[in-house]
């Protein structure tokens, strides 16, 4: 079957724009994650939904980031005035339920600010 | 001290040697570990759950040592496909607590 897609694969905005990252998860998971990696690091969390609520966002670095799950499948990631620091790839993973269930990642969203 | 701390490597290797990573996590009351496998500008794939009681899958052997706070990867008969960056991945708290993750090791089989 289909695994986890992430739309756009690459996007490049100007510093002060605002962009939207696009998953699409397994279908029939539950679980969906949003990660931010830079380079030389391991993923690094930044939310979680169980269905359509985000169940934890202990992670998203501060109030320019959002995201949102409105059907409880697709989700977007929305960063407002976007930093040269939020330079990362981000990564969505989707899971049948819990944290410890097997997470399938998508390719990921390689977002530049310039 | 970090969460989950690796050795960054590169680990380069001849192919069919026998290669192990460490890694050293900070919470004593973490409940899943796990091996990830991430090729150079792919996603992460899981690779193997690390049980108590050690698990091994054909070529790859993982243990956790609860005591001492850490797991192992052992490799065993490097293959040039092996190539690629392993991350060691911890959950901390349960069920319901966000996984943490290695900077990662890198790992380089040379012919």
């Amino acid at each position: 079957g289909a695994g986890v897609s992430q739309t756009p694969s690459n996007k490049v905005t100007e510093k002060g724009k605002y962009v939207e990252l696009r998953c699409d998860p397994i279908s029939g998971h539950t679980a969906l994650y949003w990660y931010r990696q830079s380079l030389g690091q391991g993923p690094e969390f930044l939310i979680y939904f169980q269905g359509t609520g985000a169940a934890d966002d202990s992670g998203l670095p501060n109030d320019r980031f959002f995201a949102v799950r409105p059907e409880g499948s697709v989700s977007t990631l929305k960063i407002q005035r976007t930093e040269r620091g939020d330079s990362a790839v981000y990564l969505c993973a989707s899971s049948q339920g819990l944290f410890t269930d097997t997470q399938y990642f998508g390719p990921g969203t390689r977002l530049t600010v310039l | 001290r970090k969460e989950v701390e690796q050795d960054p490597g590169p680990f380069n290797v001849p192919e069919g040697a026998t290669v192990a990573f460490n890694c050293t996590y900070s919470n004593s009351a973490s409940q899943s570990f796990f091996w990830y496998r991430q090729d150079c500008r792919k996603e992460p794939k899981l690779l193997m759950s690390v049980y108590s009681s050690g698990n091994e899958d054909g070529r790859f052997t993982a243990q956790l040592n609860r005591a001492s706070q850490y797991i192992s990867l052992l490799i065993r008969d490097s293959k040039l496909s092996d190539s690629a960056t392993y991350l060691c991945v911890v959950n901390p708290g349960g069920g319901n607590t966000p996984l943490v993750f290695g900077k990662g090791t890198r790992l380089s089989v040379i012919a």
